[in-house]
C-alpha cells in the first residue's frame, strides 16, 4: 500500500495549548481523510479534504490540504481534555483507489 | 440505524483454533473493510470488498479469509489462530470515497 508518514507520534500538552499533527505522502493524493479514536474506542470520521490548498474548520479544529496534495495537517486551537485521543490521517489505497490506508496516528494527551 | 455491528466484542482463542468475526451494516454501503490494530499502532488493511461476491486482499491478508455473499455481511475467518493474530479487529463500511463508518471492534487474544 501507499506509504504515509504521520508526525509526531505522541504529543502531551497542557489544556489550552495548541496542537498540530502532520501527514505526509510520497505520492499525490486524490483526497485525504482524518479520523479520531478515543482510548478504547473506534475511529470516527472527522473530515475529508479534496482540493489543493483546501482549508476547512470545525470549531477549534482546522484542517489543511497542501498545494501539491501530498501533505495535510490538523491543528487544534486551545486544546481541551475532550480532545484526548489518537488522530489518524487516511488516504486512498493506490491499488483499489478507495480502500483507506491509515497513518500510524498521533496520540494526544491533554492534562488540565 | 445500528450502523456497523461487530460480534463478538471480546474473544480468547487457543493456538490452532478457528473462529469467524461477524460484521454487518445497515447503511446499504457497497464497500466494506477489515482492519487490525495492534497496540499503539495504526490500522492495517486485511481484506476489502466492493460488493457482494467481490473481495480483495489488503496489506496483511495471510492467515485470514473473507466472504461477501450479501451487501450487508462481511465475515472474517481466522484459520489456525496464532499469537501474532492477537489484535483488535475493526470492520468498516463506506460509500465510494466517502467517510468510513467503523464497528466497535473485536478484541482477540490468542494464547
Amino acid at each position: 500500500g501507499q506509504q504515509v508518514m504521520q508526525i509526531p507520534q505522541y504529543q502531551h500538552v497542557q489544556e489550552g495549548e495548541d496542537f498540530t499533527t502532520y501527514c505526509n505522502s510520497s505520492t499525490t493524493l486524490s483526497n485525504i481523510q482524518w479520523y479520531k479514536q478515543r482510548p478504547g474506542g473506534h475511529p470516527v470520521f472527522l473530515i475529508q479534504l479534496v482540493k489543493s490548498g483546501e482549508v476547512k474548520k470545525q470549531k477549534r479544529l482546522t484542517f489543511q490540504f497542501g498545494e501539491a496534495k501530498k501533505n495535510s495537517s490538523l491543528h487544534i486551537t486551545a486544546t481541551q481534555t475532550t480532545d484526548v485521543g489518537t488522530y489518524f490521517c487516511a488516504l486512498p489505497d493506490s491499488n483499489s483507489g478507495y480502500a483507506l490506508n491509515f497513518g500510524k496516528g498521533t496520540s494526544l494527551l491533554v492534562t488540565p | 440505524n445500528a450502523g456497523v455491528t461487530q460480534t463478538p466484542k471480546f474473544r480468547i482463542l487457543k493456538i490452532g483454533q478457528s473462529m469467524t468475526l461477524q460484521c454487518t451494516q445497515d447503511m446499504n454501503h457497497n464497500y466494506m473493510y477489515w482492519y487490525r490494530q495492534d497496540p499503539g499502532m495504526g490500522l492495517k488493511l486485511i481484506y476489502y470488498s466492493v460488493g457482494a461476491g467481490i473481495t480483495d486482499k489488503g496489506e496483511v491478508p495471510n492467515g485470514y479469509n473473507v466472504s461477501r455473499s450479501t451487501t450487508e455481511d462481511f465475515p472474517l475467518r481466522l484459520e489456525l489462530a496464532a499469537p501474532s493474530q492477537t489484535s483488535v479487529y475493526f470492520c468498516a463500511s463506506s460509500s465510494r470515497t466517502g467517510e468510513a463508518f467503523f464497528g466497535q471492534g473485536t478484541r482477540l487474544t490468542v494464547v
